[in-house]
């Protein structure tokens, strides 16, 4: 069964204070590991699609990495705006299944 | 593009009562999904479609719940009868085939529902 863990549960983090948040997983073959950001009474929003082990994507303060068992998203210079609960997600191969979702970590940013 | 709508957006109801929840999919989407979020369970996948037909129903808790997708822009979510534990806040989402993003889903607002 595919399994996403994220941690920490939660983070707090002066504004510019840098920091990452981690997702590991446990699938039998990734086909793709995917970040959501959530804000309060809204839907996820996707972020990044990472496909394989030594992959980046950069979204302006945002940087996810993937290895083969684990994913983090890098928050350079963090801003108020950037308070969110951060959602991982797995697909596996061959699977019917579709997104697999960690438990989030929900990050506030102080000014 | 107005993006995934759902509505109502809020429902509160008491135990016992059917209630039926609904979206519409992105236009050109041809996958859609029934999602479930409650701080125990975090984001739960109930059910989704391809092109108008359920392809996995695993989530679904049980016979209470049923879906359905009469065409390619409208599918509703029933509960019957209701219980409180199935307040929650419920997702829709919806996809297309071959998005230069595998995978890549778009939410709706979502329907917060409390049972009392």
């Amino acid at each position: 069964e595919d399994q996403v863990t994220q941690s920490p549960e939660a983070l707090r983090l002066q504004e510019g204070e840098s920091s990452s948040l981690n997702c590991s997983y446990t699938v039998s073959g990734l086909r793709g590991l995917f970040w959501y950001r959530q804000d309060p009474g809204k839907g996820p929003e996707f972020l990044f699609t990472l496909y394989s082990a030594g992959e980046e994507k950069e979204k302006e303060r945002l940087k996810a990495t993937l290895t083969k068992k684990e994913s983090f998203l890098h928050i350079t210079a963090p801003k108020p705006e950037d308070s969110a609960t951060y959602l991982c997600a797995v697909k596996a191969s061959g699977s019917a299944r579709q997104l697999t979702f960690g438990s989030g970590t929900q990050l506030t940013v102080l000014p | 593009d107005a993006g995934v709508i759902q509505s109502p957006r809020h429902e509160v109801t008491e135990m016992g009562q059917e209630v039926t929840l609904r979206c519409k999919p992105i236009s050109g989407h041809d996958y859609l999904f029934w999602y479930r979020q409650t701080m125990m369970r975090g984001l739960e996948l109930l059910i989704y479609f391809n092109n108008n037909v359920p392809i996995d129903d695993s989530g679904m808790p049980e016979d209470r719940f049923s879906a359905k997708m009469p065409n390619a822009s409208f599918s509703t979510l029933k509960i019957q009868p209701s219980e409180p534990r199935d307040s929650a806040v419920y997702f829709c989402a919806s996809r297309e085939t071959g998005s230069s993003s595998y995978n890549e889903q778009f939410f709706g607002p979502g329907t917060r529902l409390t049972v009392l």
